[in-house]
């Protein structure tokens, strides 16, 4: 079945620097990763996503791409704010034909300090 | 808030005892699932459902129990055999089968085994 492994584990950025947190996933038939921002206290939310057939997509402040050959792909944040401060965590999907299901990273806790 | 609802947010249970942590979503979605998450580990599958009256288990079933009767509700219930059931649970729901989606997540429940 999928793995998807997430890294750093921990991440402090400056106000205004960036972030970039990099996800590897082991099923080569995966086609759909999503990322989530969980703020403290609360459930997580879909932030962007991607599929197997766009290497790159940007909304505002993040980003992320995919590299189908090495099976990782990052999500990237310029500008960082205060209010980035969360756990992230990126996911995995494998082919919806038979199971539609999410596999999920460890997650990565981003603090941005002022 | 609203489309999926978890309760109740917080539950105590003495060992020994089962317990069920309710689901419900009024999203029309056909997909649900649960998720433990724990401190480090990220988001693991415990069970999802693709369709009422479908389950499937995820990679830590075991010492849980699900049943999808009614598209709207997906109950989880941690039995006695599961042992180290202390953790926060999610559960969440997508649109589809045949088309990878965004997984809306409830706002949680937190188990702790007194």
């Amino acid at each position: 079945g999928e793995n998807v492994e997430q890294h750093p584990s921990t991440l402090s950025v400056q106000e205004g620097d960036s972030a970039v947190i990099k996800c590897t996933y082991s099923d080569s038939a995966s086609n759909y990763f999503p990322w989530y921002k969980q703020e403290l206290g609360k459930r997580p939310q879909l932030i962007i996503d991607i599929r197997s057939n766009v290497g790159e997509k940007k909304d505002q402040r993040i980003a992320v791409t995919l590299n189908k050959t090495a099976k990782h792909f990052s999500l990237h944040i310029t500008e960082t704010q205060p209010e980035d401060s969360a756990v992230y965590f990126c996911a995995a999907s494998p082919p919806s034909y038979n199971t539609d299901k999410l596999i999920f990273g460890t997650g990565t806790r981003l603090q941005v300090f002022p | 808030d609203g489309g999926i609802t978890q309760s109740p947010k917080y539950l105590f249970r003495k060992e020994g005892q089962n317990v069920t942590l309710s689901c419900e979503q009024n999203l029309n979605h056909d997909a649900m699932y649960w998720y433990r998450q724990d401190p480090g580990q990220g988001l693991r599958l415990i069970y999802y459902s693709q369709i009422v009256n479908d389950f499937q288990k995820g990679d830590i079933a075991e010492g849980y129990s699900v049943s999808r009767e009614k598209k709207e509700s997906f109950p989880l219930t941690v039995t006695s055999a599961q042992k180290n059931p202390t953790a926060f649970y999610l559960c969440a729901s997508s649109i589809s089968w045949g088309e990878n989606t965004e997984a809306f997540f409830g706002q949680g429940t937190r188990l702790t085994v007194v």
